[in-house]
């Protein structure tokens, strides 16, 4: 999972596993949760969202899990690539309050390198 | 790739001078945002914009001002650069709240 301080989380895996990277979020009223993936030099590119109405969303070989018990947020890779080595990082939100910008708080990241 | 342009990438600049950072955006998205990204901290939104000249402040806005005079673009001012704004700055768009945000490629800012 992903925790706060200079050092990222990794997980190596080798190509064609599957891999699941873990995310905690805090709020209990966030209500919208979005992963993304940042490649090194590059900006953050939006993966999948899942709202807090659903336990579930597929991707094309991403599968997010949502559980809002243990505020609990997980990406699953099927098939892993070397392609997909990255930070990784979960963002929630919460629209309680009357925000009015839809304000994300993102995760630290977590480092996943796969190998060829 | 959603159509967002980062200028300039990078930058070097001493302490003290002003400096401007410019998001350009094809996409006619209403929300626009600066983030700033530090290891140990993720990315923290700086300024966020809701529409032309509609801008309101982020949770590190100490230092920075935004403008919005067009759609298409969000410009980031830090009026006296301090060593402490060295940072990569990060500009998203998104069609509507609490919708995906979609990131440019960042502009590197060492101050010395």
């Amino acid at each position: 999972g992903e925790s706060v301080g200079l050092h990222l989380p990794t997980l190596s895996v080798q190509e064609g596993d599957n891999s699941i990277i873990n995310c905690a979020y805090s709020n209990s009223a966030s209500d919208y949760f979005i992963w993304y993936k940042q490649e090194s030099g590059k900006g953050p590119q939006f993966i999948i969202d899942i709202r807090s109405n659903m336990d579930k969303r597929q991707g094309q070989r991403v599968t997010v899990l949502l559980n809002k018990t243990v505020k609990h947020l997980s990406l699953q890779i099927a098939a892993t690539q070397p392609g997909d080595s990255a930070v990784y990082f979960c963002a929630e939100n919460s629209e309680a309050g009357g925000t009015s910008y839809g304000k994300l708080t993102f995760g630290q990241g977590t480092i996943l390198t796969v190998h060829p | 790739d959603a159509g967002i342009t980062q200028s300039p990438r990078h930058k070097v600049t001493e302490t003290g001078t002003p400096v401007t950072l410019r998001c350009h955006q094809t996409e006619n998205h209403r929300y626009m945002y600066w983030y700033r990204q530090d290891p140990g901290h993720g990315l923290r939104l700086i300024h966020y914009s809701y529409g032309v000249k509609d801008t309101d402040k982020g949770e590190v806005s100490d230092g920075y001002s935004v403008s919005r005079s067009k759609t298409e673009d969000f410009l980031l001012t830090l009026e006296s650069a301090t060593s402490s704004q060295t940072s990569v700055y990060f500009c998203a768009i998104s069609a509507l709240m609490a919708q995906p945000q979609h990131f440019g490629d960042g502009t590197r800012l060492s101050i010395l």
